[in-house]
């Protein structure tokens, strides 16, 4: 069955440090999504991809950034961690519709990131 | 996007019908209103989606009235496993891609 993953489900790192954040997807989608939650509030989008190549910055874009080689995989980078960006980060794809579909987004298991 | 607005949240118990309603006074003509469901240590998961009037699946009921300045997702029977945060979000389909703007939702307990 299709899915959509991510990795690693929890991680531990050190303000500074660069961090990746992998998600993969099996559905073919092209339409692929990074948020952060944070405790005991909504999802915040942070980076967006509409296909290969491209990348566009969602609400709260400053410290990540986005790559998107193949239609499978957008990992999220955090340039520099800092602790403000210790939460919970979600990944979700959607394939291209036409306009008479509706557009659900399917979200990954997210994963843990704790700044120290 | 249009803005919504839930309650924070509610209580029930089980084998109860539970309504929630979502507030969207700035929703476009071409924007639809979409429920998703999220439980603890896992992403959202979608539930329904409608444009107006009424629409029913599996899971739960949407009703929209003819303004569509607000919606309600009826879950019948409840279970404990409904505990969950469910979330409205309205947004434009037209250009066939979309990026979800979830607010805080609504914390749904479920007790027995």
């Amino acid at each position: 069955d299709a899915e959509i993953t991510q990795s690693p489900r929890h991680k531990i790192t050190e303000t500074g440090r660069q961090v990746t954040l992998a998600c993969h997807q099996t559905w073919n989608h092209n339409n692929m999504f990074w948020y952060r939650q944070d405790l005991g509030h909504g999802l915040r989008l942070i980076h967006y991809s509409y296909g290969v190549q491209d990348t566009n910055k969602g609400e709260v874009s400053d410290g990540y950034s986005v790559s998107r080689s193949n239609t499978e995989d957008l990992p999220l980078t955090l340039e520099s961690a800092a602790s403000s960006q210790t939460s919970v980060y979600f990944c979700a794809s959607s394939e291209s519709i036409l306009v008479t579909s509706y557009n659900e987004q399917f979200f990954g298991p997210g994963t843990r990131l704790t700044v120290l | 996007l249009a803005k919504t607005t839930q309650p924070i949240s509610m209580d029930s118990y089980e084998g109860q019908e539970v309504n929630i309603t979502c507030s969207h006074n700035n929703i476009a003509t071409n924007d639809y209103i979409t429920w998703y469901q999220q439980f603890p240590s896992q992403g959202p998961r979608f539930i329904i989606q409608g444009y107006k009037t009424k629409v029913t699946n599996e899971v739960a009921s949407l009703f929209i009235p003819a303004d569509r300045k607000s919606s309600t997702l009826s879950l019948p029977r409840v279970s404990l496993s409904d505990t969950a945060v469910y979330y409205c979000l309205v947004g434009d389909m037209d250009t066939g891609r979309r990026a979800l703007t979830f607010g805080s939702g609504t914390r749904l307990q479920v007790q027995p």
